[in-house]
């Protein structure tokens, strides 16, 4: 696609429930990063994919959350259990090459809401 | 340990003033990489600049400046006249040259009044 998309674009789930978040790069960008931005902060830092390996993913708040990559594409962020202090704005974005001279495209974000 | 600072957590300024967000930096990494992403209202984070930190000079785009001083570990950017839809909020970023992992400031929330 012509740009990184996020579906949905908004979810409200209950406490406790599981929840799925998508994410399209754009084509041919293989480095895949996921961020958090809670109300009014900045952005948190994730994981990284590098194709449909997760070199890094310290960003994980908890047990809670995993993510994956399949055919170098797209990309799917769980989170089990959720909790309220899951409420935040799930940033994905994509690159074409990491450590090069490139900068990430990012989505509109999921906003998520856990009552 | 990497680092980004945005001291102004919020700017507000009158239509065509300028005004200069700040940003400051720590890295042990020798090469590395900056960048300023816009956020509007819509939420999807618009990138700006990047700057490579050989790179000292100083990049002016149109209303847009940034002054990179790497004595001081800054990286500012100046709009020029501002304009009411330069409203948003502006982040600031940091990646090591050959590395993944961008690091970003907790944003300036710029209010520009007509």
């Amino acid at each position: 696609g012509a740009g990184v998309s996020q579906s949905p674009s908004n979810k409200v789930t209950e406490k406790g429930k599981d929840v799925e978040l998508r994410c399209d790069p754009i084509s041919g960008h293989t480095a895949l990063y996921w961020y958090r931005q809670s109300l009014g902060q900045g952005l948190e830092f994730l994981i990284y994919f590098q194709g449909n390996s997760a070199p890094d993913k310290s960003g994980l708040p908890s047990d809670r959350f995993s993510a994956e990559r399949t055919g170098g594409s797209v990309s799917t962020l769980t989170i089990q259990r959720t909790q309220q202090e899951d409420s935040a704005v799930y940033l994905c974005a994509s690159s074409t090459s990491p450590g090069r001279n490139t900068e990430a495209f990012f989505g509109q974000g999921t906003r998520l809401t856990v009552v | 340990a990497q680092k980004v600072t945005q001291a102004q957590t919020e700017i507000s300024v009158v239509e065509k003033e300028d005004v200069t967000l700040d940003c400051v930096y720590e890295t042990r990494d020798t090469t590395y990489y900056l960048f300023w992403y816009k956020q509007p209202p819509s939420g999807e984070l618009v990138f700006l600049i990047r700057r490579n930190s050989f790179d000292e000079q100083n990049e002016i785009s149109g209303r847009y400046s940034w002054n990179f001083q790497k004595s001081t570990s800054s990286f500012n950017f100046t709009i020029t006249a501002s304009q009411v839809v330069d409203s948003a909020v502006y982040f600031c970023a940091l990646r090591p040259t050959g590395g993944f992992k961008t690091i970003f400031g907790a944003g300036t929330r710029l209010f520009v009044k007509a």
